[in-house]
């Protein structure tokens, strides 16, 4: 029973395409991350969504937009993809939601490595 | 801003071997702090969470500390196996709920047959 998980695992795209990288988690979580892992194996967090609020990055472009049909998904939408947009593109959720909830433990998907030729 | 060190950023020991791996943050306010272990191609698997209440973690040979007043924690692995072998990361969540972890860029950790 797989906790978190997305797909693709892999994808490769042209630049300048539009893709979408899909987040399912089955543990009743109401908070749901997007994390980049870039090639120097660097994790930063991108966005985080409750069924409340939208916390965004301030660093992510805005061709970047996680959408969120209901509470189990949070889905990654890239527009116009660039070259430096490669990385592993992992997804996470917690328990919690909102501010002052501080007993959340994370737990991560197995990853998405996009590649733009 | 917080920032995250972890030192050393490659470990490579006997089989057997106990082994401490550092973590430090800039804030010491924290909500929580989280160890992961990532192997290669993989995703990031959570081995211990540390509420900012506790001083301390243990799951099995893992045992991981918190001074959150000078900002550290540490992870203990004891009788360390070629099993372990891994990227281990550490991670601090600064605003709670719904906000991100702020990362380290990991101990690489080898342990030699």
């Amino acid at each position: 029973d797989t906790a978190v998980s997305q797909t693709p695992k892999y994808l490769v795209t042209q630049m300048g395409n539009d893709k979408s990288i899909k987040c399912e988690q089955n543990l009743g979580h109401d908070t749901m991350y997007w994390y980049k892992q870039d090639s120097k194996k660097f994790l930063k967090i991108m966005f985080s969504y409750n069924n409340k609020e939208l916390i965004i990055n301030e660093t992510v472009p805005n061709r970047f937009s996680p959408k969120s049909p209901d509470k189990a998904h949070l889905n990654l939408h890239i527009n116009s993809l660039e070259l430096g947009d490669s990385a592993v593109y992992f997804c996470a959720s917690s328990l919690g939601e909102g501010k002052g909830f501080s007993y959340n433990e994370q737990f991560f998907g197995p990853g998405t490595r996009l590649t733009v030729l | 801003k917080q920032e995250v060190t972890q030192i050393p950023a490659a470990l490579s020991v006997p089989e057997g071997e106990n082994l401490v791996l550092n973590c430090s943050f800039t804030d010491s306010a924290i909500y929580n702090l989280q160890w992961f272990r990532q192997d290669p191609g993989k995703g990031l698997t959570s081995l211990l969470l540390i509420q900012s209440s506790q001083r301390e973690q243990t799951s099995g040979r893992l045992n991981a500390s918190l001074d959150k007043s000078s900002g550290r924690s540490t992870l203990y692995i004891a009788a360390s196996q070629p099993g372990d072998s891994a990227t281990y990361l550490c991670a601090v969540n600064s605003g709670g709920g719904a906000d991100g972890l702020t990362f380290g860029k990991g101990t690489h950790l080898i342990i030699q047959p």
